[in-house]
């Protein structure tokens, strides 16, 4: 049983095109999140939701754009595409309560999607 | 804003060798620490974690870590490694109050030696 699982694993596609992440997470939670990890491995939040509101928006370009419909789901959807894109992108999700900040759960992150961008 | 350092860039140490992987962390009001462990093109796994209480903590696979407030810091440890801890290992830290989101080290590569 997946506990956090994300589609595609590998995106492969080329500059301008515009394409979606998936993830979900069976695990009950109210919180999930986008990361960032770059070739150097440097992990970097993007965004962040609460019960399906945003509360986490890092200084993320407006070409990503997340979407949750419901508590279980948060998807990814990435505008014009550019090489710098590329990287591996990690959903996660913690039990977080209202607000989203006052826990102390860790987080349970997914496989990973790497996107490259040719 | 909360931070964390992870100073080595590659910890080498032969199998059965003690292994310690360092983190020190900045927060505003108490830190939650955490440790988490990622194989090769696999996701982030949690190791463990330090909220209250002593300061020595047991995870998984024979992992400990060890919260030193006077020092700012929560070492990773295992007291004999063996060839499947080779990984990329990470800290994270976050504050009990203002902007607490989560705050990940850089990384440490350990590599174990048979």
């Amino acid at each position: 049983d997946t506990a956090v699982s994300q589609t595609p694993k590998y995106l492969v596609t080329q500059m301008g095109n515009d394409k979606s992440i998936k993830c979900e997470q069976n695990l009950g939670h109210d919180t999930m999140y986008w990361y960032k990890q770059d070739s150097k491995k440097f992990l970097k939040i993007m965004f962040s939701y609460n019960n399906k509101e945003l509360i986490i928006n890092e200084t993320v370009p407006n070409r990503f754009s997340p979407k949750s419909p419901d508590k279980a789901h948060l998807n990814l959807h990435i505008n014009s595409l550019e090489l710098g894109d590329s990287a591996v992108y990690f959903c996660a999700s913690s039990q977080e309560g209202a607000g989203g900040w006052s826990s102390y759960n860790e987080q349970f992150f997914g496989p990973g999607t790497r996107l490259t961008v040719l | 804003a909360q931070s964390v350092a992870q100073p080595e860039d590659q910890v080498n140490v032969a199998e059965g060798n003690p292994l310690t992987v360092k983190c020190t962390y900045s927060v505003s009001g108490n830190p939650y620490l955490f440790w988490y462990v990622q194989y090769p093109n696999r996701g982030l796994q949690f190791l463990l974690k330090y909220i209250t209480g002593d300061n020595l903590v047991k995870g998984s696979y024979g992992f400990e870590a060890e919260f030193n407030k006077s020092q700012t810091s929560f070492h990773l440890k295992k007291p004999s490694a063996l060839v499947s801890d080779s990984a990329l290992y990470f800290c994270a830290v976050r504050g009990s109050y203002g902007n607490n989101r989560l705050a990940f080290g850089k990384g440490n590569q350990v590599v174990v030696i048979p």
